[in-house]
């Protein structure tokens, strides 16, 4: 079965950086592009950014535009979220999710369980 | 961006109630919709995708329709395991955007 699980998050003093990690298991990682999608505490979801099966596109949302980078390692299946200059307003739940096909804006059908990042001094 | 407006922003029902969900897109976005489930704590799953295709797994009660800008979700008879909230979401174009959700509460 598909397995999403984020690692890496945590409380983060404003201004560093964090990264996350998402390990994939039980389908086949590197034919599928991914997702992060973001949660902040008692509000709704915000897409962050999104990568192609290959790692050769990317988009990001205008409000991580560049402070955040997304990769993968197919070898490893594994997707990342590289966040720098962290402020309080990217204090949420991190979800990294599958997209349901091969095209590029698919929606995910699959998520990860979450991982939390809190940015305070 | 495209902004995506859902109504209402919370709703109480009760167990065997017809449900109607609506989300506007600020411009047409085709068919690109889709309708998410999320309960306390948890990820959110994909009910419907295209507007109107039943992720596998998803119970025939659930129902999407619309295309263009008007979109709905529709629950045919509410079970208790339907009480959370929903997001649409658009997959037209970048940035991506949820709408701002509906929590569909307990009468």
């Amino acid at each position: 079965q598909v397995q999403l699980v984020e690692s890496g998050g945590g409380v983060v003093q404003p201004g560093r950086s964090l990264r996350l990690s998402c390990a994939a298991s039980g389908f086949t990682f590197s034919i599928y592009g991914m997702h992060w999608v973001r949660q902040a505490p008692g509000k709704g979801l915000e897409w962050v950014t999104t990568i192609s099966y290959d790692g050769i596109h990317k988009d990001y949302a205008d409000s991580v535009k560049g402070r955040f980078t997304i990769s993968r390692d197919n070898s490893m299946n594994t997707l990342y979220l590289q966040m720098n200059s962290l402020r309080a307003e990217d204090t949420a739940v991190y979800y990294c999710a599958k997209k349901r096909n091969g095209t590029y804006l698919e929606p995910a059908d699959y998520w990860g369980q979450g991982i939390l990042v809190t940015v305070s001094s | 961006d495209i902004q995506m407006t859902q109504s209402p922003s919370s709703l109480s029902a009760s167990v065997g109630d017809r449900v109607t969900i609506t989300c506007r897109a600020s411009q047409t976005i085709s068919r690109y919709l889709n309708w998410y489930q999320q309960k306390p704590g948890k990820a959110p799953k994909l009910l419907i995708y295209a507007a109107s295709t039943l992720q596998s797994g998803v119970p025939s009660r659930f129902s999407g329709s619309g295309s263009g800008t008007d979109f709905t979700l529709t629950i045919s008879s509410l079970q208790p395991e339907d009480f959370a909230t929903y997001y649409c979401h658009q997959s037209y174009s970048t940035p991506l955007t949820f709408g701002g959700g509906t929590k569909v509460e307990i009468k």
